[in-house]
């Protein structure tokens, strides 16, 4: 059965600093999504990763991924507070075309 | 704009009674999907299409079923809703990137079981 796991899974840091939130998967997968959801709304996709040792970054965030260790991280960059979400990382449950097995999500907090 | 909507956003039902809560996507993508989200537990995977007449059970299928008679829809149905099923439901469709596939989701749906 493939697992994903989130540490942290609540976050609060101040504006200004980084931080690394780490997902961890149990089998082998070809591909890793990080997505983003706002209080009451629905998912937004920020990340694709489809090979090992992928980096990919927009703005504060930067994600990567390791496939032989099955990690990915999302590294936030001088957080600012409209980084504030929750941050879901996904893998494949099958390779190739197929549904998510999700993490339980990591709950940001940016405090002034 | 191509789009995926669910509807209601919104139902308030009653132990026992039948729902069926509705997804469309004007993309024309042959993979939808349907998840619920539950404090604690992220996002489960209920029942997955990759296309017309093709249906599969997900990771909390029980006392669920879907159907897929065209490739824009897949409508959700709670056959006896219980209480256990309050949850908000995403609906996603994906479609090949080149390199992947890629998931989009509808805006969900907040179902409550009294």
């Amino acid at each position: 059965e493939l697992k994903v796991e989130q540490n942290p899974l609540f976050l609060s840091m101040q504006e200004g600093k980084n931080y690394t939130i780490y997902c961890n998967y149990s089998t082998t997968s070809d591909r890793l999504y990080w997505y983003r959801q706002d209080p009451g709304k629905s998912l937004e996709s920020l990340f694709v990763l489809l090979s090992n040792g992928a980096v990919k970054q927009e703005g504060r965030l930067m994600a990567s991924l390791d496939t032989k260790a099955r990690l990915s991280t999302l590294h936030i960059t001088a957080a600012v507070h409209d980084l504030s979400a929750t941050y879901f990382c996904a893998v494949d449950l099958y390779s190739g075309n197929t549904p998510l097995v999700f993490g339980k999500g990591t709950r940001l907090s940016v405090i002034a | 704009d191509a789009e995926i909507t669910q509807s209601p956003r919104h139902k308030i039902t009653e132990t026992g009674r039948q729902v069926t809560l509705a997804c469309h996507q004007t993309w024309n993508h042959n993979n939808m999907f349907w998840y619920r989200q539950d404090l604690g537990h992220g996002l489960r995977l209920i029942h997955y299409s990759y296309g017309v007449q093709d249906t599969n059970k997900g990771e909390v299928s029980d006392g669920y079923s879907v159907s897929r008679s065209n490739t824009e829809d897949l409508p959700l149905t709670l056959e006896s809703a219980a209480s256990s099923q309050t949850s908000v439901y995403f609906c996603a469709s994906s479609e090949w990137r080149g390199v992947g596939y890629e998931q989009y989701f509808g805006p969900g749906t907040r179902l409550t079981v009294t």
